[in-house]
């Protein structure tokens, strides 16, 4: 079976800070392994995926996240957090079968 | 392209009441996945098709719920009755493949209120 631990269900950070939010997961397969958006009152948008071949893959609107195997890791990150980053952020883990799995979700906050 | 168009948007209805939501997904996506999202569950996959067959079925909760997908363009996720814990966010999802390395788009789903 698949599942996925998203750390902190909420994540506060100042606009232009580094954004990092946290997911690990857990897989008897080689995962494929995906980060969401949600904004309020909207379904969710793929910001980012990893397959195969390079660890670090660059989604839309300058997030970035690192697969590290080794630590069972697919970690966000965003050099410099904007207002408009604020939303809810999803990690989800599938395989061949297709099924996608989601953590609980963290929420992101944005300070002025 | 429309994108995965949900209806109703919001339904409300009293327990024991039958409610159907629908789903038409992406022309061409060969799967079809419904979720439900609530704050003390979160995001849980209920059932998703592959090519119109249902192929996982494992998340939906009990006997009340059902899903058919009778042709590519068309998916219902029924509960009947109605109880006020299935009150939440219903997500319908389709994807191009059938693999697990595609991307959902999602619609914007349906808010259920059972009072």
């Amino acid at each position: 079976a698949q599942s996925v631990t998203q750390l902190g269900s909420h994540v506060s950070v100042s606009e232009g800070a580094l954004v990092l939010l946290r997911c690990n997961y857990s897989s008897s397969v080689p995962p494929y392994l995906f980060w969401y958006v949600q904004y309020p009152n909207q379904g969710l948008q793929l910001l980012l995926k990893y397959t195969t071949g390079a660890t670090l893959v660059k989604g839309i609107n300058g997030f970035e996240a690192e697969f590290k195997k080794s630590e069972t890791s697919f970690h966000l990150t965003k050099p410099s957090a904007h207002m408009s980053d604020a939303a809810e952020y999803f990690c989800a883990v599938s395989s061949q079968g297709g099924k996608l799995i989601f953590g609980q979700g963290t929420e992101l906050s944005v300070k002025p | 392209d429309a994108g995965v168009i949900q209806s109703p948007r919001h339904e409300v209805t009293e327990m024991g009441q039958e409610v159907t939501l629908r789903c038409k997904p992406i022309s061409g996506h060969n799967s079809l996945f419904w979720y439900r999202q609530t704050m003390m569950r979160g995001l849980e996959l209920l059932i998703y098709f592959n090519n119109n067959v249902p192929i996982d079925d494992s998340g939906m909760p009990e006997d009340r719920f059902s899903a058919k997908m009778p042709n590519a363009s068309f998916s219902t996720l029924k509960i009947q009755p109605s109880e006020p814990r299935d009150s939440a966010v219903y997500f319908c999802a389709s994807s191009p493949g059938t693999g697990g390395g595609e991307k959902l788009f999602f619609g914007s789903g349906t808010q259920l209120s059972v009072l």
